[in-house]
């Protein structure tokens, strides 16, 4: 069936450094999807959000890049930080009142000082 | 704004015991409430959709029987692990939405069971 998928189960990065999150995704259909932040022992967190009628999102520190073309989602955070160490995944849904949000696998990213 | 509390935030029973636990939206008004279910080192499984009023619509595999969800108010949910068993010690998480607002969901911080 459709799925949401992610390429790399870990990510260690060094402090300062940028991180790359990749995320693929399968439902061609889908027309939304977020990127969330999920620390232990914590619900998931709002990071940053797309539309598919954009392949570029920025917020602060991060950003998301959307490619139809190919089902791939990326998440970038600029200049890393020991605060950014959690779990992140990426969802995806279609828009409309009865849809379901079907998230990825999570990647963990840890950040060394 | 937005936010959505549990409670309890970690509970322990013992094994053929009933858990209830809460999901309310503290500051707005949740038409739609979902309840999610996440074993260790796994992502987000959905595992019901509940609109206020209406009886909860579960994911293929999820018991209803067992996980009983009530939606009474506009505020409220509440899912109900009946005859708790050590194979339902997980992470339930809850998450809300607005009317209006379907792009839009706002996850709770979680409740940790653990049934011995």
């Amino acid at each position: 069936g459709e799925s949401v998928g992610l390429h790399l189960p870990t990510l260690s990065v060094q402090e300062g450094d940028n991180s790359i999150i990749n995320c693929a995704y399968s439902n061609s259909a889908s027309d939304y999807f977020i990127w969330y932040k999920q620390e232990s022992g914590k619900g998931p967190q709002f990071i940053i959000d797309i539309r598919s009628n954009m392949d570029k999102r920025q917020g602060q520190r991060v950003t998301v890049l959307l490619n139809k073309t190919v089902k791939h989602l990326s998440l970038q955070i600029a200049a890393t930080q020991p605060g950014d160490s959690a779990v992140y995944f990426c969802a995806e849904k279609v828009s409309g009142a009865n849809s379901k949000l079907t998230f990825g696998k999570g990647i963990t990213l840890s950040v060394r000082p | 704004g937005a936010v959505v509390s549990q409670h309890p935030s970690r509970v322990i029973c013992k094994s053929g015991t009933s858990v209830k636990i809460e999901c309310r939206s503290l500051d707005f008004q949740a038409t739609t409430m979902f309840w999610y279910r996440q074993f260790p080192k796994q992502s987000l499984m959905l595992m019901a959709t509940s609109n206020e009023g209406s009886k909860a619509t579960y994911e293929q595999g999820v018991e209803k029987d067992k996980f009983l969800i009530n939606h009474a108010s506009l505020t409220l949910s509440t899912l109900t692990v009946t005859s708790a068993h050590p194979e339902d010690s997980s992470f339930y998480i809850c998450s809300a939405r607005e009317a209006g607002r379907s792009n839009e969901q706002f996850f709770g911080p979680g409740t940790r069971l653990t049934v011995l």
